[in-house]
């Protein structure tokens, strides 16, 4: 089982309608969740972390399912400038110097259509 | 505003020659990072390095090494390019070692091994 997994997409969702995602984790143990977006040909960005309680900025709020080991992504009345690749983040372990080991899912693409 | 700037975004080199990928940072962040993007296989970390001239392989080390020989500088070395790694290469910084700081990453450099 890969350590973090995001469905690829795409994703062609209407202007103004919500759109979710998950990403499962295998790690029981993993303490910090992000979402991070990248445009096209561009680097990724942090969007949000994802809090233990879920937590909402504006349009897109974030939510995280211990039990089931997830964490999911809703974003409602979407724009256009929502198209982009949404990456996971998962903390996934300890190495060997004591540093905390961060895992990027391989994204999700979502295209918003006019 | 931090900034990661990477010194090319486009390169392209032959099989065998040694390569060098310079990122600098300009906001006194301990950490930095490189890694590849591929398609269908996400962000990988290649090396991590948590302060001046200390370094941590990450998930995928072999054929590179890297060099932390000043805080703001990170620099990754193909010692001998082979035509497998030919990928978009990704630095990134972070302030300290505690996963919930933000990494911010520079704007990539494609290379090319032909």
């Amino acid at each position: 089982r890969k350590e973090v997994e995001q469905d690829p997409g795409p994703f062609n969702v209407p202007e103004g309608a919500t759109v979710a995602f998950n990403c499962t984790y295998s790690n029981s143990a993993s303490q910090s969740f992000f979402w991070y977006r990248q445009d096209c040909r561009k680097e990724p960005k942090l969007l949000m972390s994802v809090y233990s309680s879920g937590n909402e900025d504006g349009r897109f709020t974030a939510q995280l399912n211990r039990a089931s080991q997830y964490i999911s992504l809703l974003i409602r009345d979407s724009k256009l400038s929502d198209s982009a690749t949404y990456l996971c983040v998962v903390n996934t372990g300890i190495s060997n110097f004591g540093n905390e080991k961060l895992t990027f899912g391989t994204g999700t693409r979502l295209t918003i259509i006019p | 505003d931090v900034k990661v700037t990477q010194s090319s975004r486009y390169l392209v080199k032959r099989t065998g020659e040694k390569v060098f990928l310079e990122c600098v940072q300009d906001m006194d962040h301990e950490n930095m990072f490189w890694y590849r993007q591929d398609p269908g296989l996400g962000l990988r970390l290649i090396y991590f390095s948590y302060d001046v001239k200390m370094k941590e392989k990450g998930d995928i080390p072999e054929g590179y090494s890297v060099s932390r020989e000043k805080k703001e500088r990170f620099s990754l070395i193909l010692e001998s390019a082979s035509t497998n790694q030919t990928s978009m290469y990704l630095c990134a910084s972070r302030l300290e070692r505690l996963t919930y700081n933000e990494q911010f990453f520079g704007p990539g450099t494609r290379l090319t091994v032909l």
